[in-house]
């Protein structure tokens, strides 16, 4: 079965460029997660969704930061304009329900390794 | 408020000796537990979980972890270290019915020949 398939693996780029990171979560998980990962603030949930329906964004740290979930087999953060505090690894993951349902698994991606110059 | 906690940033043991992972949390109504590993230059995966009933979970690559409400805490055993064992190791928790996981800030565990 395929994972949750995150693209690009890694990306450097320079301050001021738009940055798009692309997810394709597990077929038929209904729940999707956008987390990002620095070795100072560990890993934190940045937006999710149900149903393709942005539940929580409450991590997105500030403007510059969108995410989009179009149908149910493909989301997009985008990071616009790129700083170089935005240099981390995101992970995307997906999971049946939501988190609160039987406690269902999360899912990860490998990861987008993002470094802004 | 930091509702999970993991004590020891890095943990190292010998090939072979016991591994204890140590995670603590705080909640007033019984949570659902979690146990991630990620391993160099990869996502995380689930090692074990509990929900609900038997308190001892058994996960994946001879891990488990009890649940223990008086002391809340849910640690992580393994009776003998192995070198794949070397990775970073995220407590997580569910405190409500309708709310997200909320991870630890991970223990990276060494493993010395």
């Amino acid at each position: 079965d395929a994972g949750v398939i995150q693209s690009p693996r890694h990306e450097v780029t320079e301050m001021g460029q738009e940055v798009t990171l692309r997810c394709k979560p597990i077929s038929g998980h209904n729940s999707l997660f956008w987390y990002r990962q620095t070795m100072m603030r560990g890993l934190e949930l940045l937006i999710y969704f149900n149903n393709n329906v942005p539940i929580d964004d409450s991590g997105m740290p500030e403007d510059r930061f969108s995410a989009k979930m179009p149908n149910a087999s493909f989301s997009t953060l985008k990071i616009q304009p790129s700083e170089p505090r935005d240099s981390a690894v995101y992970f995307c993951a997906s999971s049946l329900y939501g988190t609160a349902y039987s406690g269902n698994t999360i899912y990860f991606g490998e990861g987008s390794w993002l470094t802004v110059v | 408020a930091q509702s999970v906690t993991q004590l020891g940033s890095h943990v190292s043991v010998s090939e072979g000796a016991l591994v204890l992972l140590r995670c603590n949390y705080s909640s007033s109504v019984p949570p659902y537990l979690f146990w991630y590993v990620q391993y160099p230059n990869q996502g995380l995966q689930l090692l074990l979980k509990y929900t609900t009933g038997a308190t001892l979970v058994k996960g994946i690559n001879g891990f488990e972890a009890e649940f223990k409400k008086s002391e809340t805490s849910f640690h992580l055993t393994k009776p003998s270290a192995h070198m794949s064992d070397a990775a970073e190791y995220f407590c997580a928790v569910i405190l409500n019915r309708d709310d997200k996981i909320i991870f630890g800030k991970g223990t990276r565990l060494h493993i010395l020949p």
